[in-house]
């Protein structure tokens, strides 16, 4: 089945606590992005792959580190999480840039 | 700056009857329009697209109209059920800098009542 997974679901952590949510799709998609929703903002890009080793900021960048080492998995990593990181976060895979994306059933992260 | 506006946020209709949702966007570049069903706890889904080159298209019970002159697209659903009721998020995209940038819409809520 064509998927995108995302773990963990759900996270509560600490102000300070490294953390990475993983993302990883079976479909052989070049093209891979973060987003995160939050209340009244609908989804915020954070950074996206345009292939593996290619990555760039979306539009809420700061804060997040991303790497594309292998095609199939594009991990978020959070260095320092703050509690204005606290959101759902989700990651989508697409064949190329301006096709339509598939998304997982995204992280609820929560920073106390 | 650039955004979509998402019109209504929440929408209650009756079982069989139509809904509409609204979408205008900004920044006229934009070529690509998506619409997105998020149902609870579960992450978007395409249900429908539409390219600047087009001024509708339909896939059974769901159509998605483009007015470019007016900047706004529109997502229609006829005969509504139960099953239709979730999230539903428009977004815009356009061409830059050698990739894609999507603008997202705010979201409309949709119940459709038994």
């Amino acid at each position: 089945e064509a998927q995108v997974t995302q773990n963990p679901r759900y996270l509560i952590t600490v102000t300070g606590k490294k953390l990475t949510v993983t993302c990883s799709q079976n479909m052989n998609h070049e093209y891979m992005s973060w987003y995160r929703q939050d209340p009244g903002l609908g989804l915020r890009q954070i950074y996206y792959s345009m292939n593996v080793e290619v990555t760039d900021k979306g539009d809420v960048p700061e804060g997040y580190k991303v790497s594309r080492k292998e095609k199939r998995n594009f991990p978020l990593i959070l260095e320092s999480p703050s509690p204005n990181q606290t959101s759902l976060y989700f990651c989508a895979s697409s064949w190329d840039r301006n096709q339509p994306q598939h998304f997982g059933d995204g992280t609820r992260l929560s920073i106390l | 700056g650039e955004n979509v506006e998402q019109h209504p946020s929440t929408l209650s209709v009756q079982e069989g009857d139509s809904a509409v949702i609204k979408c205008t966007y900004s920044d006229s570049a934009s070529n690509y329009f998506p619409w997105y069903k998020q149902e609870l706890g579960k992450g978007p889904q395409l249900i429908i697209d539409i390219r600047s080159n087009v001024g509708e298209k339909k896939d059974q019970r769901i159509a998605v109209t483009l007015n470019k002159t007016a900047k706004h697209f529109s997502l229609h659903i006829t005969e509504t059920q139960p099953e239709d009721s979730a999230v539903y998020f428009c977004a815009a995209a356009k061409p830059t800098s050698g990739t894609y940038k999507y603008i997202f819409g705010t979201g409309t809520r949709l119940k459709v009542l038994a």
